[in-house]
């Protein structure tokens, strides 16, 4: 059981757009950052957003990212094929004195 | 080229003990916090322990505590995680992972794998 709440998945047809949810506590996204990652399979996850909205190095504009009281958004636009991936939300949990990661998300373009 | 690679991976008993290590190349290790994230295959993330800049501040996941060490040799551009009294449950993917502003996560290592089993 993760701390912070993530859809298990999503699906979505190419060209559309796809919004992921990330639920968490006054603990956590309440009072912290919040990062996106996203990992591809067999591979090692990648920061997408960090700073709740700032895209990392690299990353096109097709990604948003926002974050609302204890829940925190990342948005997908024009989705491709290749934006098929496991997505996860991230944060520093002050009660708990961990990192805390969501479930992951695997986002199905077909 | 700017990267982190881990090694000490394996197989181990349980109760046994192991030791990863990280290198970090292209940039240097004393700058930054360090991680260690470690993910079952076909899993979610789970993070393990963070350790500050100058090893000063250690803190490391419940599960883990008491058990797992993060440590940091900053001369030899080295990160550490000892790793005692493992159980069936430690077996994971292991990564080392550079901290960025805000408790991201911006560099991540290629992974270890370390199978606790009899």
């Amino acid at each position: 059981q993760s701390v912070l709440t993530q859809p298990p998945s999503l699906s979505a047809a190419p060209g559309q757009k796809v919004t992921i949810f990330c639920s968490g506590s006054s603990s956590n996204i309440g009072t912290f950052y919040v990062s996106w990652y996203r990992q591809f399979p067999g591979t090692v996850p990648q920061l997408l957003i960090h700073e709740n909205y700032k895209r990392a190095s690299g990353i096109p504009d097709r990604f948003s990212a926002s974050k609302s009281a204890t829940s925190a958004t990342l948005g997908i636009t024009g989705l491709q094929t290749g934006d098929e991936a496991d997505y996860y939300c991230g944060t520093w949990d002050d009660s708990l004195s961990t990192l805390v990661f969501g479930g992951g998300t695997k986002l199905i373009v077909l | 080229e700017v990267q982190l690679v881990e090694s000490g991976g394996g197989l181990v008993q349980p109760g046994g003990s192991l030791t990863l290590s990280c290198v970090a190349s292209g940039f240097s290790l004393s700058g930054h916090w360090m991680h260690w994230v470690r993910q079952v295959p076909g899993q979610g993330l789970v993070w393990v322990a963070r350790i500050n800049i100058d090893g000063s501040i250690r803190t490391h996941a419940d599960p883990v505590k008491g058990r797992f060490s993060i440590s940091r040799d900053n001369a030899k551009n080295t990160l550490y995680l000892q790793m005692n009294s493992l159980r069936v449950e430690d077996t994971a993917v292991y990564h080392c992972v550079r901290d960025c502003p805000g408790s991201c996560l911006d560099l991540w290592g290629q992974g270890l794998l370390v199978t606790v089993s009899a």
